[in-house]
This record gives structure tokens, sequence and C-alpha cells, in this order.
């Protein structure tokens, strides 16, 4: 099966820094990559999402891009906030329902 | 709001006793997921359903088992109860086949005592 890594698993960054998380995946089959945002004691919500026939996507301050070839896709923060504060989640999908998540990133940003 | 509901928000029970988490998918989804979240952990898939039937197993115990019903509503048994099933539990639905946009719930904080 699928087998989703994910790195680092704390990043602290400044306020107005960027921030970057990695996800490595196995499966060539995987064709789809969310990623989520779960603030402390609340639900895992989608911010992001890229298909595998699309290398890069951009949504104001964050944005994901996806190598196929070295099967890795990272997300990609700028300008952050102390809102921003979170676990990340990023997850490759294949067959339209199989999700597989990586272990999450604690980002925390520091005022 | 994702517009997945689920009940309770908490459960505080003993061990060896059952409970049953209940989740109510989006309108117009089909398909349902069970994810478990213990303390600063991950997301460990359990199982899924699309449209009444099982479409997929994870890493689910033999004492946990799950449903969809027919008007697409899903519960979670989870019986025996141990100290180590304490966690919150996620359900997750989609559209289903050919839309993977996944859509989270509150969660059920499960306490074991």
């Amino acid at each position: 099966g699928e087998n989703v890594e994910q790195h680092p698993s704390t990043l602290s960054v400044q306020e107005g820094d960027s921030a970057v998380i990695k996800c490595t995946y196995s499966d060539s089959a995987s064709n789809y990559f969310p990623w989520y945002k779960q603030e402390l004691g609340k639900r895992p919500q989608l911010i992001i999402d890229i298909r595998s026939n699309v290398g890069e996507k951009k949504d104001q301050r964050i944005a994901v891009t996806l190598n196929k070839t070295a099967k890795h896709f990272s997300l990609h923060i700028t300008e952050t906030q102390p809102e921003d504060s979170a676990v990340y989640f990023c997850a490759a999908v294949y067959n339209f329902n199989k999700f597989y998540f990586g272990s999450g990133t604690k980002l925390n940003v520091k005022p | 709001d994702s517009g997945v509901t689920q009940t309770p928000k908490h459960l505080i029970t003993a061990t060896g006793q059952r409970v049953t988490l209940r989740c109510s998918p989006r309108s117009g989804d089909l398909s349902v997921y069970w994810y478990q979240q213990s303390l600063d952990q991950g997301l460990q898939f359990l199982i899924q359903y699309y449209n009444g039937e099982e479409r997929a197993k994870g890493n689910i115990l033999e004492r946990f088992s799950a449903q969809q019903f027919p008007d697409l509503h899903s519960e979670l048994n989870l019986s025996s109860l141990e100290l180590g099933d304490s966690a919150l539990y996620f359900c997750a639905s989609s559209v289903g086949v050919g839309n993977e946009k996944l859509f989270f719930g509150s969660g059920t904080q499960l306490s074991v005592l």
C-alpha cells in the first residue's frame, strides 16, 4: 500500500518568515494530494489540494508543489502569521477514495 | 462548519463498556470515513463506507465495527473498551468515487477511565 512520509515533525518560524513542509509518497498511482490544517482541538480542514496533472497551485499565501517523478510534494506558506500555527497533514490519494495521511507537522509561528 | 455532524462531542465511559458514535455526512455525500486520532498523533484510518457498503478497511480492531445506513448516516461501535481506546474519533465524508475532497466532522472525544 501507499506510504506517506512527512517532514519535519515540528517547525518553528518567526512571524513573517516562510514555512515549508515536505511529503513523499511511494505509490505512483496516487493522483490527488490534499493538505489539511488542524488547529488545537478542532477538525482537520482542507486548505489546498493539487492533482497529479498539475505541478504547482497557489492560493494567496499558501502554495503546493508536486514533483511526480521524485514522488514528493510540498506546502509553502509565505508571510506566516500567528494564526497559521497548527498541525498540518499531507495526504496522498489514489483510486479516488484511498487516503493516506502523513504523520503531521506542528507549525509554531512566533510573534 | 463542514456540514458533517458527529454526536456526541464528548463521551466518558469505563473500561469494558460499549459505545456508539454517530456521524451524518454532508448532504449529497455518499462516502463516510472513520479516523482515530490519539493524543498528539496522526490520523489513523479505520474504515470507509460508500452508499451503504464497506469500501475499505484500515487498522480497525476486531472490537470495533461500523455500518452505514440507508439514509447514509454511519455509526462506529466500540466494544470491550480499553484505556488505550481513548482518542478523538473523526468522521469524514466525500461525494464518493470521482471526487476526493474530504470534509471532517468536529469529532467525538472518547475518554475511557
